[in-house]
């Protein structure tokens, strides 16, 4: 059935190591998007694509990067610096501009050891 | 810039009395409006949404409520029940834009 798959669940890393996060969806939609959640920060957006090989960045997009080589996958990076990674990461798709809603995924417990 | 604010970070219900969970947003090129709900270490899921052009949706126990004049949304849950107990998000998009902006949530516990 259709849905978003990220995987892992959970993941442990340490200091000054880049780390993939994956995101996947079979629903056929354009645009794919990651944010992160922080207690008592809501969601915040770290970047967004609308399009095959075309994305930007949000309003956290700082020490993370992204990229978009196929309409099912928008694999995030985040990379050694970003200053506080461990947060718990959302993926999330959506069929265009029109006004619909998102679709998330079940998230990743990023914690840095 | 906060753009879209959920004000109060918790609410207690009895259960099968009303929810009201609000929303404040500032920008008013906003014209399409979401609820969602989510539960600890699991995804949002979508609730309800509606655009600028209504100022009411209701959907089963839900409604969401919006007056574009005082830029305010409401979500209604009527009665409430003891799965209702998450942590609730309001959402704001404007036309042809992809992006979402999210309040930071309201924890809404219902009391049995």
């Amino acid at each position: 059935d259709g849905g978003i798959t990220q995987s892992p669940k959970y993941l442990f890393r340490k200091e000054g190591q880049n780390v993939t996060l994956s995101c996947e969806q079979n629903l056929n939609h354009d645009a794919m998007y990651w944010y992160r959640q922080d207690p008592g920060q809501g969601l915040r957006l770290i970047y967004y694509s609308q399009i095959v090989n075309d994305f930007q960045k949000g309003d956290i997009a700082e020490g993370y990067s992204v990229s978009r080589e196929k309409k099912e996958s928008f694999p995030l990076t985040v990379t050694s610096a970003q200053k506080n990674p461990t947060a718990f990461y959302l993926c999330a798709s959506s069929p265009g501009p029109v006004a619909t809603e998102a679709f998330f995924g079940q998230g990743t417990r990023l914690t840095v050891v | 810039d906060q753009q879209v604010k959920q004000n109060s970070p918790s609410l207690s219900v009895q259960e099968g009395r009303i929810s009201i969970l609000n929303c404040d947003y500032t920008n008013s090129m906003f014209d399409y409006f979401l609820w969602y709900k989510k539960y600890p270490a699991e995804g949002p899921t979508f609730l309800i949404s509606i655009s600028s052009i209504k100022d009411k949706n209701e959907d089963g126990r839900f409604t969401v409520f919006l007056n574009k004049s005082a830029k305010h949304l409401s979500l209604h849950i009527v009665p409430s029940q003891p799965g209702d107990s998450a942590v609730y998000f309001c959402a704001a998009s404007a036309r042809g834009t992809y992006k979402y902006i999210f309040g930071t949530g309201t924890r809404l516990k219902v009391l049995a």
